[in-house]
């Protein structure tokens, strides 16, 4: 089946220790998100690329970066996590920048800060 | 600008009763809306959108939402609600600054009772 993969599903880092979660997808989709989500919150947008136009959210912390190499993988780099970084990360598709397409997201890694 | 308000932060039902789940939205043009079902430590699963076609829309596992413009709503609903529904619904419409983006509801979550 055509997915959203993202690898790992848990992820335990140290605080301001460098870490990295990536996305693949066999969709073949032109657009990717990363989102935050914080328990008993809505996904946060922090970027996304349309191919490899890359798309920063106004308030995405500057620790955050994002890459894309090719269209089927998309990697979300914290470079110093601090405590508030600990959430759930989602990554998402979609076929194109359209009004009336929906997104499809992976299972997401949880991300935890000693 | 678009904005969702999901009326009910918890719902509780008991098992084989109807489901409701309230979501007004506002736009200022014929919006997309899509509803989201999120289980713990899971991804975003779609169960159905409204793109301007019919205002009746069903979904998967048995869920449904009517568009209704005069009252700005697109609520959810399910006949017989299963142990499995159990889980944060989101309610999302689509909003545009430069590109299209997801705008989330604060998301409702449904307890069903045995």
């Amino acid at each position: 089946d055509a997915m959203v993969i993202q690898n790992p599903r848990y992820q335990v880092t140290q605080f301001g220790k460098p870490v990295t979660l990536s996305c693949s997808q066999t969709l073949n989709h032109n657009v990717m998100y990363w989102y935050q989500q914080k328990s008993s919150q809505a996904p946060k947008l922090l970027f996304h690329y349309y191919d490899k136009d890359f798309n920063n959210e106004a308030d995405t912390p500057d620790n955050f970066q994002s890459r894309r190499p090719n269209t089927s993988f998309c990697f979300l780099d914290i470079r110093s996590p601090g405590l508030g970084d600990a959430a759930m990360y989602l990554c998402a598709t979609n076929e194109i920048d359209r009004a009336n397409q929906p997104q499809h997201f992976g299972d997401g890694t949880r991300l935890s800060i000693l | 600008a678009q904005s969702v308000t999901q009326l009910d932060s918890h719902v509780s039902v008991s098992e084989g009763t109807p489901v409701l789940l309230r979501c007004n939205y506002s736009s200022s043009y014929s919006p997309s809306l899509f509803w989201y079902v999120q289980h713990p430590n899971k991804g975003l699963q779609l169960l159905l959108k409204y793109t301007s076609a019919a205002t009746l829309v069903k979904g998967i596992n048995g869920f449904e939402a009517e568009f209704k413009k005069s009252e700005t709503s697109f609520h959810l609903t399910k006949p017989s609600a299963h142990m499995s529904d159990a889980a944060e619904y989101f309610c999302v419409v689509i909003g545009f600054s430069g590109t299209y983006k997801y705008i989330f509801g604060t998301g409702t979550r449904l307890k069903v009772l045995a």
